[in-house]
């Protein structure tokens, strides 16, 4: 399966704390992304890094990607209340560009 | 900022009933997919459309399963008869070209079947 995996499955913090989630997935890709969902919402595109990539910086989101390793990862620097959501890392594949694989999510809660 | 909008947000349906589910894509977008999330688990890939065709589905996308593009706007999902496991979030999403572009999702419709 290419499917990416998100570690911790959970993240409870404090505001102002940095969250650091993982997602780890199978094969080659062309691009790697991270969404962020609030509950009952839909999915809100954060970054896309590209394999040749090694990091990419939005406002406070940092993500990198070691495609030796196949993992990549976020970070949310100086956290929010308003961050509380859940995280997902999604894949294609180095072969397929159209179909994309996401991965169970890591659900983090920032606490005021 | 355009949006991916889906219609209705919320919809009933009894078992064995087809329903439709609607998409509005970003209006130059090019490729279009549908997502299904069942309660407390991943997003799962159901089809991606190009060029009004299939260009994948993955093995959930069964015969039961259809997608259109009636005009040059909407982007259709339809499940013929309704099954109980049917009961999803079903996510519509568009892009602008091939790879290496962010698809970018609608808030969904959530399907429930009773």
């Amino acid at each position: 399966s290419q499917q990416g995996e998100e570690d911790p499955q959970a993240l409870s913090i404090q505001e102002g704390e940095n969250a650091t989630m993982n997602c780890s997935y199978k094969t080659s890709i062309n691009n790697l992304q991270w969404y962020r969902q609030n509950s009952g919402r839909g999915l809100v595109h954060l970054i896309l890094i590209r394999s040749n990539e090694r990091e990419k910086h939005s406002g406070r989101l940092r993500v990198t990607l070691d495609t030796s390793k196949k993992s990549s990862s976020l970070l949310i620097t100086a956290s929010r209340a308003a961050d509380t959501a859940s995280y997902f890392c999604a894949t294609d594949k180095a072969d397929n560009f159209n179909k994309f694989y996401f991965g169970s999510g890591t659900k983090l809660n920032v606490k005021p | 900022e355009p949006e991916v909008t889906q219609t209705p947000s919320h919809q009933v349906t009894q078992m064995g009933q087809e329903v439709i589910l609607r998409c509005v894509p970003i209006s130059n977008h090019l490729y279009f997919y549908w997502y299904r999330q069942i309660l407390g688990q991943k997003v799962e890939f159901l089809v991606s459309f190009y060029n009004n065709e299939i260009s994948e589905k993955s093995e959930i996308f069964d015969d039961q399963f259809s997608v259109e593009r009636p005009d040059g706007s909407n982007f259709t999902l339809k499940i013929r008869s309704t099954k109980l496991e049917d009961s999803a979030m079903y996510f519509c999403a568009s892009r602008e070209t091939a790879a290496n572009q962010p698809q970018h999702f609608g808030d969904g419709t959530r399907l429930s079947i009773l």
